[in-house]
């Protein structure tokens, strides 16, 4: 199994503009975590997903922030517009429902927002 | 609300040294107890789990005993190598929200040769 997907691995706009995020989990896996990684906040949890339907979304920052998960395998993180505020490592993660608790992790998209 | 305390980084040892990363947590209930490892460039990896109050979660060498009493859950490893070189986060699920994983801010570790 290839793991955890996500592109572009390295992401450098300028404010104001849209970025999209996307990510493939591992096939058959069931819950799709997205997180954000930065030196002040540590990691902390965006939004996740149980069988593509949004279950906890409490995490996301504003209105700027969108997520979504079309199929069981492919979902996206969009920032429009974006702030250099949202300079961080974004990871994608996903599990199974019988050990959902065992997330397998991406290996992140570091956005730069100038 | 639920969180994780680790302590600060960086931490620095020589080989064959013995490692202790502090961890402490505020829950309700009882949480699942984690230790995940990020090494450089990468996404993070479970590296050992605990599920219950002394429950010893192991792995690669490292040991964590989930300890209700001191709502602690120190990760520790006899003899540490080069390639342990990593950030190591603490983290709990808690029991009310199953689904969810709570991170502490990460530890870096630098083993020298």
């Amino acid at each position: 199994d290839a793991g955890v997907i996500q592109s572009p691995r390295h992401e450098v706009t300028e404010m104001g503009q849209e970025v999209t995020l996307r990510c493939k989990p591992i096939s058959g896996h069931d819950y799709l975590f997205w997180y954000r990684q930065t030196m002040m906040r540590g990691l902390e949890l965006l939004i996740y997903f149980n069988n593509n339907v949004p279950i906890d979304d409490s995490g996301m920052p504003e209105d700027r922030f969108s997520a979504k998960m079309p199929n069981a395998s492919f979902s996206t993180l969009k920032i429009q517009p974006s702030e250099p505020r949202d300079s961080a490592v974004y990871f994608c993660a996903s599990s199974q429902l019988r050990d959902f608790l065992l997330q397998f992790f991406g290996p992140g998209t570091r956005l730069t927002v100038l | 609300g639920d969180s994780v305390t680790q302590m600060e980084g960086p931490v620095t040892l020589s080989e064959e040294a013995f490692l202790t990363i502090n961890c402490t947590y505020t829950a309700t209930g009882y949480p699942s107890l984690f230790w995940y490892v990020q090494y450089p460039g990468e996404g993070l990896q479970l590296l050992l789990k605990a599920t219950k109050a002394d429950d010893k979660g192991s792995n690669k060498g490292f040991e964590a005993t989930y300890r209700k009493e001191t709502t602690s859950f120190h990760l520790e490893k006899g003899s540490v190598q080069v390639s342990d070189s990593a950030v190591y986060f603490c983290a709990l699920s808690p029991y009310s929200s199953a689904s969810k994983i709570i991170f502490g801010s990460g530890t870096r570790l630098s083993i020298r040769p």
